[in-house]
This record gives C-alpha cells, sequence and structure tokens, in this order.
C-alpha cells in the first residue's frame, strides 16, 4: 500500500533553534515535496526533489533547506527557527513532477515556535 | 496572486443531502486538476483527477466536472454523510512534465449535521 510517513507529527520549537522535519515514502516515487500549510491558505511550495543527492527550491524557500540522502527520504531543515514559520507541513510523493498520475501526501506535521 | 479560487469557503448541509463545491482558477497551462479531501488533522487524500478539455469523472458518491474553456471545476457529492464533514482541496497542475508544478486552493470546508 503506498505511504508517506512523516515524523515527527507535532513538535514545539524554540526561536532560534534548528528543527528537522523527516518525510520517508515506499512508493518507488522520483519526486517528493515539502509543503507548508497556514490557515485559510492553500498549501504552498518550499521545496522538492527528483532525484536522491539533488533538492530544488520552490516558492517559499527562504528560511527552509532541504535534504534527500536517497529515494525514500526527503528531510526539510529550519536552521534558525522563526514565529512565522509556525505552519503544518506536509510531504508528498509523486510519480512525475506536477503529480499528474500518481501523488500522496503524509498526515502532516505541525510545529509550533514559540 | 491567488490563482486557484474555492467557493463557498465553508458550507453546511444536512446528512442525506447533496452539495456542489466550486473551483474556478486562472492557471495556465492547465494540464489536469485533482479534488482531494482532507480531514482534520490528517493528510490530503485524492478523490479524483480530470484531464480532458471538458471532463467529467465519477467516484462512489463523488462526482466531478472540469471545463478547461471556462477553467472552472466542480465537485458533487451526493447522499451526504458524516465522515464528509473535512475540507476539500481543488489543486492545478499546470504540466504534467518535468517542468509541472501544483497550484493548491485554500479548500472548502464542509460540515455534515444529522
Amino acid at each position: 500500500e503506498a505511504a508517506v510517513t512523516q515524523s515527527p507529527r507535532s513538535k514545539v520549537a524554540v526561536t532560534g533553534g534548528k528543527v528537522t522535519l523527516s518525510c520517508h515514502q515506499t512508493n518507488n516515487h522520483d519526486y517528493m515535496y515539502w509543503y507548508r500549510q497556514d490557515t485559510g491558505h492553500g498549501l504552498r511550495l518550499i521545496h522538492y526533489s527528483y532525484v536522491a543527492d539533488s533538492t530544488e527550491k520552490g516558492d517559499i524557500p527562504d528560511g527552509y533547506k532541504a535534504s534527500r540522502p536517497s529515494q525514500e527520504n526527503f528531510s526539510l531543515i529550519l536552521e534558525l527557527a522563526s514565529l512565522s514559520q509556525t505552519a503544518v507541513y506536509f510531504c508528498a510523493s509523486s510519480d512525475a513532477q506536477g503529480g499528474g498520475t500518481e501523488v500522496f501526501f503524509g498526515k502532516g506535521t505541525r510545529l509550533t515556535v514559540v | 496572486k491567488t490563482q486557484v479560487e474555492q467557493s463557498p469557503q465553508s458550507l453546511v448541509v444536512r446528512q442525506g443531502e447533496n452539495c456542489v463545491l466550486q473551483c474556478n482558477y486562472s492557471v495556465t497551462p492547465d494540464n489536469h486538476l485533482r479534488w482531494f479531501k482532507q480531514d482534520t488533522g490528517k493528510g490530503l487524500v485524492s478523490l479524483t483527477v480530470l484531464v480532458d478539455q471538458k471532463d467529467k469523472t465519477s467516484n462512489g458518491r463523488y462526482s466531478a466536472t472540469l471545463d478547461k474553456d471556462a477553467k472552472h471545476s466542480t465537485l458533487h457529492i451526493t447522499a451526504t454523510l458524516l465522515d464528509d464533514t473535512a475540507t476539500y482541496i481543488c489543486v492545478v497542475g499546470d504540466r504534467g512534465s518535468a517542468l509541472g508544478r501544483l497550484h493548491f486552493g485554500a479548500g472548502t470546508q464542509l460540515i455534515v449535521i444529522p
């Protein structure tokens, strides 16, 4: 069964601290994505990757880094967490850029920066 | 600038009633359109994907239409159940190739009451 697993599911971080969000997929998909969701807004793309050891900037990459050490794993890194990064973060995988055929989302990570 | 607009923002219906959700977009090119269901605190689950210039799909009690000339899509839910309570998100993919991006609407919050 297709799956995208995110960890942790929720986290409270201190301003200025480092945060790492992890994502693991078992779909054999080449593409993986990190999005953030803010109340009342659509999901916005932070970073994505189409192959291991390579990442690309999305629409709102500032303040975030990404790492794709293998096809299955994709991490989002906040080196210096800020209050404005409080949001729900979703990881997704797809078999093509733009999710033309298959696209699966994780259950989300609720990040609160205090 | 918001390229995918959904209406209504929220909707309350009684169990058993039908409802219609609207999606208007300005994304160009519009390769495909997908409707997702997002339960509270959960990830996005794909309900259906529309691809053709004038397309219709059906998935159980969910049916959808797409008119690319009008850049408009509808999601119909018939005989609503309490479990249909969720946020429904319209997503437009601008290509099916390596350069494609997903453009998300803010969602319609559907509440089904007994």
